[in-house]
């Protein structure tokens, strides 16, 4: 069975653009969480979807959003993108929100 | 303070050691998850545990849900342990992650 997997892998965006990544869950999954990983903050929690609703979100600015669509595939989207913003974004899918994660390979976004 | 804290932050270890590291939590949870990260970026979930125990090869995570503490145990370490080690509490549909372990274990 096909893992998660992430698109683009690799990004690189100047200040102020806006940015779109892309998580397709593992099949029968319907929970998408993202997270972003900096060497600083950790892994951080950014929001979790279910069946096309939000469940929770975690502490971020209202520039990072998501969507979750009826195939359960997730997108995230960054607006008016900062310095700040360069991190490792990972999604993870589960069957459901206490279920155990499975993590995609990220997608490395580099903002100039 | 932190509402999940891991302990040691950084574990240096020869290869053939009992590993053990500790995850302590100040929230209500539903599960607590075991996480393995590699150098190259990669997370692996290791185990997702609601109370008791659970084995998986050389692995062992245990929790008690009375005094809110988990452990994660490696027996018969190798270097390819190394590798940085989250313990992650599920809270109201809410990951809460804690900073990670960093180990190496040196051959």
């Amino acid at each position: 069975k096909a893992g998660v997997t992430q698109t683009p892998r690799y990004l690189i965006k100047t200040r102020g653009q806006q940015v779109t990544l892309s998580c397709s869950p593992i099949s029968g999954h319907r929970s998408v969480s993202w997270y972003q990983q900096t060497p600083g903050q950790g892994l951080q929690f950014l929001f979790e979807y279910f069946s096309e609703t939000q469940r929770n979100k975690g502490n971020f600015p209202g520039r990072f959003s998501g969507r979750q669509f009826s195939n359960s595939r997730s997108e995230m989207n960054v607006s008016t993108l900062e310095l700040g913003d360069s991190a490792l974004y990972l999604c993870a899918s589960s069957f459901g929100t206490s279920e155990t994660q499975y993590f995609g390979p990220g997608t490395r976004l580099l903002v100039l | 303070k932190n509402e999940v804290e891991q302990s040691p932050q950084n574990l240096t270890a020869q290869e053939g050691e009992f590993i053990t590291i500790n995850c302590s939590y100040s929230v209500g949870i539903s599960a607590l998850h075991w996480l393995q990260q590699h150098p190259g970026g990669g997370i692996v979930s290791l185990f997702m545990l609601s109370s008791g125990k659970k084995k998986h090869g050389r692995l062992i995570a245990t929790i008690n849900i009375q005094e809110k503490h988990s452990s994660l145990h490696i027996t018969a370490s190798h270097p390819r342990d190394s590798a940085v080690y989250i313990c992650a509490v599920l809270s109201n549909y809410q990951l809460i992650w804690g900073a990670g372990t960093k180990l190496i274990i040196k051959p």
